[in-house]
């Protein structure tokens, strides 16, 4: 069964600092992986995805992602981190040749000026 | 392009009662989900519907939670009678569906139904 683990359930970084989010994922061959972003009061924005190929990923807002099938793994990164990336910050992982996404608990952004 | 629209946005009940909610996905999306939200956690899929037939509802609590997609476009939720536990936000999300060659895996979410039963 799919799943997915999200070790750090809130995260407190400085303005212009950088950013990692952690996410494992458990899937018996290779998933699709997903970061989405939830600002408070709002539904869930696709920050960016990987199906296949380069395993760096690029995304809105400054994001990167990084999979790792060694380690089962696919973080989140950004190189400086601005006071409106605080936020809620999902991973997702989902079945190829399926509609169905499987959510990590979320990681909560804090960020300090 | 509009979104996915959901309403009503906050709902406030009192147990037993019943609610509705309802949701417009985006135009030619074959795929709508109602996810569940629970504070502090991730969303959990309650069903999830291929133009108009429910493909998944195995997490859907069948003895008080109902929906329904008429059409293949506008879906709607309910929940009767509501409990004190039902108090979270209800997610509809659409996509372009793996049915209609477009396995993307992309979820397009709306604002969500915040949902209090008192």
């Amino acid at each position: 069964a799919q799943s997915v683990t999200q070790p750090d359930i809130h995260i407190t970084v400085s303005e212009g600092a950088s950013l990692e989010l952690r996410c494992n994922y458990s899937y018996g061959a290779t998933p699709y992986l997903f970061w989405y972003v939830q600002s408070p009061g709002q539904g869930l924005q696709l920050l960016l995805k990987y199906f296949s190929g380069d395993t760096l990923v690029q995304g809105i807002k400054g994001f990167e992602a990084e999979f790792k099938r060694s380690q089962s793994s696919f973080n989140l990164r950004k190189p400086s981190v601005h006071w409106s990336d605080a936020a809620e910050y999902f991973c997702a992982v989902g079945a190829r040749g399926t509609d169905k996404l499987i959510f990590g608990t979320g990681t909560r952004l804090q960020v300090f000026p | 392009e509009a979104g996915v629209v959901q309403s009503p946005r906050y709902k406030i009940i009192e147990k037993k009662q019943p609610v509705a909610f309802w949701c417009n996905p985006i135009s030619g999306h074959n795929t709508l989900y109602w996810y569940l939200q629970n504070l502090g956690q991730g969303p959990e899929l309650l069903i999830r519907y291929e133009n108009e037939e429910a493909v998944d509802d195995s997490q859907l609590p069948k003895d008080r939670f109902s929906a329904e997609r008429l059409k293949g476009v506008d879906s709607t939720l309910k929940i009767q009678p509501a409990e004190l536990g039902d108090s979270a936000v209800y997610l509809c999300a659409s996509s372009l569906g793996v049915l209609a060659g477009a396995n993307t895996g992309e979820l397009f979410f709306g604002e969500g139904s915040r949902l209090t039963v008192l």
